[in-house]
C-alpha cells in the first residue's frame, strides 16, 4: 500500500531563504508526483507535476527533484517570500486503481 | 475558463439530514474524484469516476455515494450526516491517462451538528 508523508509538519523562516520541503512515498510504482500549494481556506493548486521519467521541475523560484529509487521528491524554494505562506502537499500517482495519495502537508511560514 | 466548480462553499448540516455536494467542470476531463481534508490529515479519496457512467470506491466511501451522468457532472450525496462527517471536501478532475495532473475546485466546508 502506497503511504506518503511529508518532514518536517510544519517549518518557519526569515524572509530571503533559501528552503527544502521534502516528500517520501513508499512504493517507487508512481506515474508521476505532483506538488500542490493549499492557502488557507482554500483549495489546492498545483504548483508543480514531475513524470515518473523525469528528474526534476522548475517554474520560477521553485525546483521540484524526484527519486523513485529512494521514494523521495523535494520541493527547493529560492529566496523565500512572506507570499510563500502556505501549506504544501505533494501527491503520488499509483498504477492501480488510478490513485494519488496525498501526503499530510508542510505549513510554511516565511517571516517578514 | 471555470476549471473545477463546487457548490455550496459551506453548509451546516444536522445530524441525520442529507444533502449532495455539486462539482462541474469544463475541461472535458474523463476522471473526477471527491476528496475529504481533515486536519492534520491529508486528504482521503471517497469515491471516483473514470468516466460518464463508472464510478468506484476509494478509501473512505462509507456514508457517501456518487454518481456519474455526464462527463461534466460528478455529485457527492451525505445520506443521514453525522458529526464524523464534518470536513473539507474537495472534488477534482483530470484528463485521461497517467500523465495528467490534478485540477482541484475550491472546496465545501460542511460542519454538522
Amino acid at each position: 500500500k502506497q503511504e506518503v508523508t511529508q518532514i518536517p509538519a510544519a517549518l518557519s523562516v526569515p524572509e530571503g531563504e533559501n528552503l527544502v520541503l521534502n516528500c517520501s512515498f513508499t512504493d517507487s510504482a508512481i506515474y508521476n508526483l505532483q506538488w500542490f500549494r493549499q492557502d488557507p481556506g482554500k483549495g489546492l493548486t498545483s504548483l508543480l507535476l514531475i513524470q515518473s521519467s523525469q528528474r526534476e521541475q522548475t517554474s520560477g523560484r521553485l525546483n521540484a527533484s524526484l527519486d523513485k529509487s529512494s521514494g523521495r521528491s523535494t520541493l527547493y524554494i529560492a529566496a523565500s517570500q512572506p507570499g510563500d505562506s502556505a501549506t504544501y502537499l505533494c501527491a503520488a500517482r499509483a498504477p492501480y486503481y488510478d490513485k494519488v495519495i496525498f501526503g499530510p502537508g508542510t505549513s510554511l511560514s516565511v517571516i517578514p | 475558463n471555470a476549471g473545477v466548480t463546487q457548490t455550496p462553499k459551506f453548509r451546516i448540516l444536522k445530524i441525520g439530514q442529507s444533502m449532495t455536494l455539486q462539482c462541474t467542470q469544463d475541461m472535458n476531463h474523463n476522471y473526477m474524484y471527491w476528496y475529504r481534508q481533515d486536519p492534520g490529515m491529508g486528504l482521503k479519496l471517497i469515491y471516483y469516476s473514470v468516466g460518464a457512467g463508472i464510478t468506484d470506491k476509494g478509501e473512505v466511501p462509507n456514508g457517501y455515494n456518487v454518481s456519474r451522468s455526464t462527463t461534466e457532472d460528478f455529485p457527492l450525496r451525505l445520506e443521514l450526516a453525522a458529526p464524523s462527517q464534518t470536513s473539507v471536501y474537495f472534488c477534482a478532475s483530470s484528463y485521461w491517462g497517467p500523465d495528467s495532473g490534478y485540477t482541484f475546485g475550491s472546496g465545501t466546508r460542511l460542519t454538522v451538528v
